[in-house]
């Protein structure tokens, strides 16, 4: 069983279009990040979010924290080609290790 | 972008034969972690360092080995590549927060 469950697990849409990804868990975090990785590349930090019901943007982009701290969504408005890629999730273990979910692939067409 | 490097980017390598991917950082971070990625599972820890000869095991250690004798370099060892083994490997480091960087990526093939 997967610590992190991330949904859907693949998404294509039109440019344009708004959707929305989801991390879910049955445990309580202290932080969770959001990475982006592209094609033959490593993931890259996105943001990380601390407080429960935390809301953060990063232009097209928003992020929020569940208020129970378990679960986080992230918000693409008026997707971009350049939005294309695997978007993970991550969490610190109780030994301070990061544990990725399995990702959301997604596709904007042009 | 953090000063992180992997070496080779690509290798074919044959069964039984070992392997050593390397990983060389610039940023003088403490943290340096190996992962393999997969279809269907995500990034998954294979070994970490806290500091120079100091690591751990991680979810998937077993078959490799890892060696820090740098604060710059983290070595992971495949002593004896299997095709289980292919896959993608990246090298992470961290400093004094949660957050980590990823290399590039090494995309092995064992046939």
């Amino acid at each position: 069983t997967q610590l992190l469950e991330q949904s859907p697990q693949f998404l294509s849409i039109q440019e344009g279009e708004n959707l929305t990804v989801y991390c879910n868990s049955s445990s309580v975090f202290s932080s969770l990040q959001w990475y982006r990785q592209e094609p033959g590349e490593g993931p890259v930090l996105l943001v990380t979010v601390v407080t429960g019901g935390e809301v953060k943007k990063l232009k097209r982009l928003t992020f929020q924290f569940g208020d129970a701290r378990k679960d986080s969504s992230l918000h693409i408005t008026a997707a971009q080609p350049g939005d294309t890629g695997l978007y993970l999730c991550a969490v610190m273990d109780s030994s301070y290790k990061l544990i990725f979910g399995s990702g959301t692939r997604l596709l904007v067409r042009p | 972008d953090a000063g992180i490097t992997q070496s080779p980017r690509h290798k074919v390598t044959e069964t039984g034969t070992p392997v050593t991917l390397r990983c060389h950082q610039t940023e003088n971070h403490r943290y340096m972690y190996w992962y393999r990625q997969d279809p269907g599972h995500g990034l998954r820890l294979i070994h970490y360092s806290y500091g120079v000869k100091d690591t751990d095991k991680g979810e998937v250690s077993d078959g490799y080995s890892v060696s820090r004798s740098k604060t710059e370099d983290f070595l992971l060892t495949l002593e004896s590549a299997t095709s289980s083994q292919t896959s993608v490997y990246f090298c992470a480091i961290s400093g004094q927060t949660n957050e980590q960087y990823f290399g590039p990526g090494t995309r092995l093939t064992v046939t």
